[in-house]
């Protein structure tokens, strides 16, 4: 079955620390992306990508960036964590022809204090 | 830009009725839609996916049509259970990698 596994579901850091957020795919996947989910906002696309080390900017990137080095793992990096940068992070991925559908993690609540 | 609607933002009905859930949006430009479920606190369940295509799919007891030339798309899921509470979710894949433009949802809760 297909699996999209993020590290933490729940995860509290400070304002100015470095924060990872890790997203790994069994399925495969050549496209990854990287979405935040808000309250009134609904779900906004941060960054995606289509193959290793590839990488393209969302709607949504500034203060964030990230990594993939292997074709299943891809990882946000939230380079100096800022209070509103609080919310629910998720990630997803598809094989990216156009009859198949994204499948996403089980999401990461994010709290920056 | 495109712009996902969904009307309305919440609805409440009795166990056994049909659920109708509506998706409009301002671009027909698009190579599918999709339609998720989501519950408290977790992430993004598939439900079905319509191509750019085609004018319906069927699932169990949920069918979802799509009228691009109208830009809406309506879901249906019949005989609702309280299982079915959720959030709802629909989102058009306007590119070729597969980005999705999301509604805000609806919100359902079926009661007993």
């Amino acid at each position: 079955d297909v699996k999209v596994t993020q590290s933490s579901r729940y995860l509290v850091k400070r304002t100015g620390e470095k924060v990872f957020l890790e997203c790994v795919q069994d399925m495969d996947h050549e496209n990854m992306f990287w979405y935040r989910q808000d309250p009134g906002l609904g779900l906004r696309l941060i960054y995606f990508s289509y193959d290793v080390k590839m990488k393209e900017k969302g709607d949504i990137p500034e203060g964030y960036s990230v990594s993939r080095e292997k074709k299943e793992r891809f990882s946000l990096i939230l380079e100096s964590a800022s209070t509103n940068q609080t919310s629910m992070y998720l990630c997803a991925s598809n094989t990216g022809y156009s009859n198949q559908p994204q499948h996403f993690g089980d999401g990461t609540r994010l709290s920056i204090l | 830009k495109q712009e996902v609607t969904q009307i309305p933002a919440a609805l409440s009905v009795p166990e056994g009725e049909n659920l109708v859930l509506n998706c409009s949006f301002t671009d027909s430009a698009i190579y599918n839609l999709q339609w998720f479920r989501q519950d408290p606190g977790k992430g993004l369940t598939s439900l079905l996916l319509i191509q750019s295509s085609q004018r319906e799919q069927t699932s169990g007891r949920l069918n979802a049509s799509l009228d691009k030339s109208s830009g809406r798309s309506t879901l249906y899921i019949a005989a609702s259970q309280p299982g079915d509470s959720a959030t709802y979710l629909c989102a058009v894949n306007t590119d070729s990698w597969g980005k999705l433009q999301f509604g805000a949802g609806t919100q359902v809760v079926v009661t007993p």
